[in-house]
């Protein structure tokens, strides 16, 4: 365990369905973030949250909503996903944004959209 | 942010040294080298980072060139559980540090 904890682990889901996945730290951490993981490719940076305010959005579609409600929790929220959104959804934490060797990521979960 | 540019794999012995090179031509004055790696499954996980000087700590050694222009890991005895895919990232304030993954070094330790 690395502090930061990401449920599910696995996640299997049509098209038409809503989901959400789950990040906790109690690092004391104020920057969360969430990354995304297609295979054979690089993490790619989605969203990024400073003291419960959303500081970066990169270009993500609106079929995905990030929510976070305060510092120790983010949510990401899934609905109309399509199959290409398959792929190892990241969550991260860092002391504040701004630091980048104290990043503590999750496992991660492992989406499956069929 | 300076982009950076890694083998795209390696092996090496266990017990012996593995020693992962990165480019990074193009970086400027205030950004920071950092180093990552993703064990197959997990998420990624902090190793070391340095701006001018050499660093080490009890994961690693980073050895930084004089002009700043490359940079180098060292394992000093790697083991079968540091084959993984490391991350050479290179960040400044200018973007809040944030981190830009690339395709990293994949790295296989033998036995």
């Amino acid at each position: 365990e690395t502090g930061v904890t990401q449920t599910p682990r696995h996640l299997v889901m049509g098209m038409t369905n809503k989901k959400s996945l789950k990040c906790e730290q109690h690092l004391g951490h104020n920057a969360m973030y969430w990354y995304k993981q297609s295979a054979k490719k690089p993490l790619e940076l989605m969203f990024v949250y400073n003291f419960k305010e959303q500081t970066e959005n990169n270009s993500v579609p609106s079929r995905f909503s990030p929510e976070c409600p305060n510092s120790s929790h983010l949510f990401l929220h899934l609905h109309t996903l399509q199959p290409e959104d398959s792929a190892l959804y990241l969550c991260a934490s860092s002391q504040d944004e701004g630091e980048g060797y104290g990043y503590t990521f999750g496992s991660g979960t492992r989406l499956t959209v069929v | 942010d300076a982009k950076t540019t890694q083998p795209p794999s390696m092996d090496c012995a266990e017990g012996r040294a593995a020693n992962l090179p990165c480019n990074h031509s193009t970086i400027s004055g205030n950004e920071y080298v950092y180093w990552y790696r993703q064990i197959h499954s997990q998420g990624p996980q902090y190793i070391i980072h340095g701006l001018k000087n050499n660093e080490t700590n009890e994961m690693a050694s980073l050895i930084i060139t004089e002009d700043r222009k490359s940079s180098t890991l060292i394992l000093p005895h790697a083991t079968l559980r540091d084959t993984a895919v490391y991350y050479c990232i290179v960040s400044s304030i200018s973007n809040d540090y944030k981190l830009s993954f690339g395709a990293g070094t994949t790295v296989t330790v033998r036995a």
